[in-house]
């Protein structure tokens, strides 16, 4: 059964360092987005991407975070600078639809930990 | 404000017992509203998407309910086992964005 991948599984850096979370959607997915959870708390959106743009973005998604389809398969999400409140658990996901247009299923990833010392 | 609101927080019952977690929303245009489950450390899984006319709808031992008029919906599960033990979280999904609401999850602890 196809399913979304995500590396590195956790990722540990110092703040102020850049880091780049990569994700495989699955391969006729058309939409695909970025989610963190903090420890304990919700899940948060962060970012949506169709046709190589970014379709809707969060308050969250400032300047720092960047995100890119450098190839047919991958899908990363950057963190310029980061800071110790980055420290999460980033997952991403996709779907063959937009959510925006009907009951579209997201799949995730089993996410990627962030941990900024 | 869009929201949604879960009760109760936590929950724990005996391999075997059914029950039932509730979620209230207030999000407009509202699309459709999904029912996830999370494992610890674990990306969160589909159980079902309702979208406005669909009352019930199951998943084997799992079925969500949605009365949209009072804008709330449950969760049943059926014989629990020791592998439901998990986050569930209800989230509801705008008609006019790509943004979905999401709730802050019962979590359910089965115990042998």
């Amino acid at each position: 059964e196809p399913e979304v991948t995500q590396t590195p599984s956790h990722q540990v850096t110092q703040m102020g360092q850049e880091v780049i979370l990569r994700c495989v959607p699955i391969s006729n997915h058309l939409y695909f987005y970025w989610y963190r959870q903090i420890l304990g708390q919700k899940v948060e959106f962060l970012v949506s991407f169709y046709n190589n743009e970014i379709s809707e973005k969060s308050e969250i998604f400032d300047d720092q975070f960047s995100v890119e389809r450098p190839d047919g398969s991958n899908f990363t999400l950057k963190i310029r600078s980061t800071k110790l409140e980055d420290s999460a658990m980033y997952f991403c996901a996709s779907s063959e639809g937009g959510l925006a247009g009907g009951p579209h299923e997201q799949f995730f990833g089993p996410g990627t930990r962030l941990t900024v010392l | 404000k869009n929201q949604v609101e879960q009760s109760p927080q936590s929950l724990i019952i005996l391999e075997g017992k059914n029950c039932t977690l509730q979620c209230n929303y207030t999000v407009s245009p509202f699309s459709n509203l999904r029912w996830y489950k999370q494992d610890t450390g674990r990306g969160p899984v589909s159980l079902t998407i309702m979208t406005f006319s669909e009352n019930t709808k199951s998943n084997g031992r799992y079925t969500a309910t949605l009365d949209a008029d009072t804008k709330q919906s449950s969760l049943h599960i059926t014989a629990s086992q020791l592998s439901d033990s998990a986050s569930y979280i209800c989230v509801v999904s705008m008609d006019s964005n790509y943004q979905l609401i999401w709730g802050a999850g019962t979590k359910l602890i089965i115990k042998p």
